[in-house]
């Protein structure tokens, strides 16, 4: 079976410090793995994507996110937190049988304090 | 300006009725989907249309129906069998050379 899981419900980080949001996979082939950001009320907002080639992927608002596959990890991170990245932050793979799905974690709430 | 149009942004039913949500896209995308996101849970596949007249059960597809008889629409329909409907429902969809999903801005069901 193919998933993604967020280990951490929740991370804390105060602004201006460098930020990490986990994700691990598990896909028998190689992954197609997203990053989606969610803010109160709102729908999903794509950050970025990793496909094929370098395993630094850099997104949108200065997300970038790091393809590890001897450690099945696509972990988001950012330079420099902003109070305004505080929001609920989703890992994504592609099922590699049937292209139009998608599974999803569970999310992580990130909280950046002033 | 294109985008995926979800309605209402919020909807209270009462226990035993029916319901559509209804979503619209106009970026021309072939595949459609509709999630379920509850607290902790993430996003649940509901039901998924790869093209017009076609489409398939998710994950969780009890308590749902669906229909796509336009390119552009695929409205959801909680029926009264679904046993607990309050949660907030995402609608998305994908072009033929995406390889990414996007995301309407939701529907938050209430029942009362």
């Amino acid at each position: 079976a193919q998933s993604v899981a967020q280990p951490e419900d929740q991370v804390n980080v105060a602004e201006g410090n460098p930020l990490t949001v986990k994700c691990t996979y598990s896909v028998s082939g190689n992954p197609y793995l997203f990053w989606y950001v969610q803010y109160p009320n709102r729908g999903l907002q794509f950050l970025l994507k990793y496909i094929t080639g370098d395993n630094l992927v850099k997104g949108s608002y200065g997300f970038e996110a790091e393809f590890n596959k001897s450690q099945t990890s696509f972990h988001l991170k950012k330079p420099s937190a902003l109070v305004s990245d505080s929001a609920l932050y989703f890992c994504a793979v592609r099922d590699l049988y049937n292209f139009n799905k998608f599974y999803f974690g569970s999310g992580t709430k990130l909280n950046v304090k002033p | 300006d294109g985008g995926i149009t979800q309605s209402p942004k919020y909807l209270f039913r009462k226990e035993g009725q029916n319901v559509t949500l209804s979503c619209e896209q106009n970026l021309n995308h072939d595949a459609m989907y509709w999630y379920r996101q509850d607290p902790g849970q993430g996003l649940r596949l509901i039901y998924y249309s790869q093209i017009v007249n076609d489409f398939q059960k998710g994950d969780i597809a009890e308590g749902y129906s669906v229909s796509r008889e336009k390119k552009e629409s695929f409205p959801l329909t909680v029926t009264s069998a679904q046993k607990n409907p309050t949660a907030f429902y995402l609608c998305a969809s994908m072009g033929e050379g995406n390889t990414e999903a996007f995301f309407g801005q939701g529907t938050r069901l209430t029942v009362v």
